[in-house]
């Protein structure tokens, strides 16, 4: 089945103590990227991929980092979690740019730091 | 910088009857993508319909049609014959036609639909 594979579902931590959030993808899409979900702010991008080991900044970067070593594979780094880092995360991935690759989302991950 | 703005934070709508939501943008470009997605309580993102402005003919999939007014910048989703499974947070994406990957999402409309 052609997925997009987040894990874990839901974290608890603590202030300080380093996470990864995995991505992976099984559709062999080029194209991948991280967001985050707050009630009244909507979805905002944090980074995302346009090739291996090509990533860029999205419109809130701050505190996290992001790895495209493989095609498959882009986890989200946060190595030194924040209670303002608390949030809904999405991963979704897509074949190309544009109207013909729209987004495909993994099930979330809901993080809270402590 | 684009932005998009949805400004009905949350609507409601019988079962059968239609409802229609609201997106505006603003951007200095001439072509790009617009994109509804819809969230149900599962949380799980779903593309709904798509359109790209440099296409004057509003995108239609089944029960689900967009106005599209590139001079007012207006991106309105119409959903008939409303049903309780399109209960959900809709929300409008805006992506440039060329150049980068980013994606700029509204704040979302829920949208729940009564018995």
């Amino acid at each position: 089945e052609a997925q997009v594979t987040q894990n874990p579902r839901y974290l608890i931590t603590v202030t300080g103590k380093k996470l990864t959030v995995t991505c992976s993808q099984n559709m062999n899409h080029e194209y991948m990227s991280w967001y985050r979900q707050d009630p009244g702010l909507g979805l905002r991008q944090i980074y995302y991929s346009m090739n291996v080991e090509v990533t860029d900044k999205g419109d809130v970067p701050e505190g996290y980092k992001v790895s495209r070593k493989e095609k498959r594979n882009f986890p989200l780094i946060l190595e030194s979690p924040s209670p303002n880092q608390t949030s809904l995360y999405f991963c979704a991935s897509s074949l190309s740019r544009g109207l013909n690759s729209p987004l495909h989302f993994g099930n979330g991950t809901r993080l809270t730091v402590t | 910088a684009q932005t998009v703005t949805q400004s009905q934070p949350e609507m409601s709508v019988q079962e059968a009857e239609t409802v229609t939501l609201s997106c505006t943008y603003d951007t200095s470009e001439n072509n790009y993508y617009l994109f509804w997605y819809k969230q149900p309580p599962s949380r799980q993102m779903i593309l709904v319909i798509r359109q790209e402005a440099y296409k004057q003919q509003n995108a239609t999939e089944n029960r689900f049609s967009v106005n599209f007014q590139k001079a007012a910048k207006s991106f309105s989703l119409k959903i008939s014959d409303s049903q309780l499974g399109d209960t959900a947070m809709y929300f409008c994406a805006f992506m440039k036609h060329e150049g980068t990957y980013k994606y700029i999402f509204g704040t979302g409309t829920r949208l729940k639909v009564l018995a």
